[in-house]
């Protein structure tokens, strides 16, 4: 069965540096999302794309945040600068009925 | 802005029993989700709702909507050990493919 993955597993970073995120969605969805997660909390939506555009972000979603298809297959997301509240919980999807999350990407800013 | 609620976020059944997640949401929406997530683990899909009366069962879950008043119920029939997770409700948030806004989630713990 197709499922949406997702590199790396976990990352580790210091404040202030830059990291990227990756997704591969399911090959024939049009529509994919960014999701955060901090321990223990609500997933909160980021940010959506469409025909190689966002198509929406949250407030969350501020300049420090970029997205990104470079490819065919390949779906990005950026953080220029981190910061401690940065740590959480990534999560890629892709929709066709209904919305597939990947297995996530736990990002710990030190 | 649409808010989502769900109740009770914390449930401690014994198995065998049967309880009822309930789902608030503020404004109109064409589709609920429910999802499972198990600790440290991804979201699953466990049903989309998307007219007014819809119902749909799996298992010992089964979940409904009702448009009109805004809210979507998880019912557990005969709980088992396996079914404990945390559950969130997730409605779209706009457009036929929209963005999900989600409940805070119940933490579902099911005892021998």
């Amino acid at each position: 069965e197709p499922e949406v993955t997702q590199t790396p597993s976990h990352q580790v970073t210091q404040m202030g540096q830059e990291v990227i995120l990756r997704c591969v969605p399911i090959s024939n969805h049009l529509y994919f999302y960014w999701y955060r997660q901090i321990l223990g909390q609500k997933v909160e939506f980021l940010v959506s794309f469409y025909n190689n555009e966002i198509s929406e972000k949250s407030e969350i979603f501020d300049d420090q945040f970029s997205v990104e298809r470079p490819d065919g297959s390949n779906f990005t997301l950026k953080i220029r600068s981190t910061k401690l509240e940065d740590s959480a919980m990534y999560f890629c999807a892709s929709t066709a009925d209904t919305q597939y999350f990947g297995p996530g990407t736990r990002l710990t800013v030190l | 802005e649409l808010k989502v609620e769900q109740n009770p976020l914390f449930l401690s059944m014994q198995e065998g029993k049967n309880y009822t997640i309930y789902c608030n949401y503020s404004t109109t929406s064409d589709r609920l989700y429910w999802y499972r997530q198990d600790p440290g683990k991804s979201l699953e899909s466990l049903f989309v709702l998307l007219s007014n009366g819809a119902v749909k069962q799996e298992g010992r879950l089964m979940a409904s909507l009702d448009t009109k008043a805004r809210l979507s119920t998880l019912h557990i029939t005969a709980a088992v050990h396996d079914l404990s997770a945390t559950y969130f409700c997730a409605v779209d948030y706009g457009g036929s493919q929209g963005n999900l806004i989600f409940g805070k989630g119940t933490k579902l713990s099911v005892k021998p």
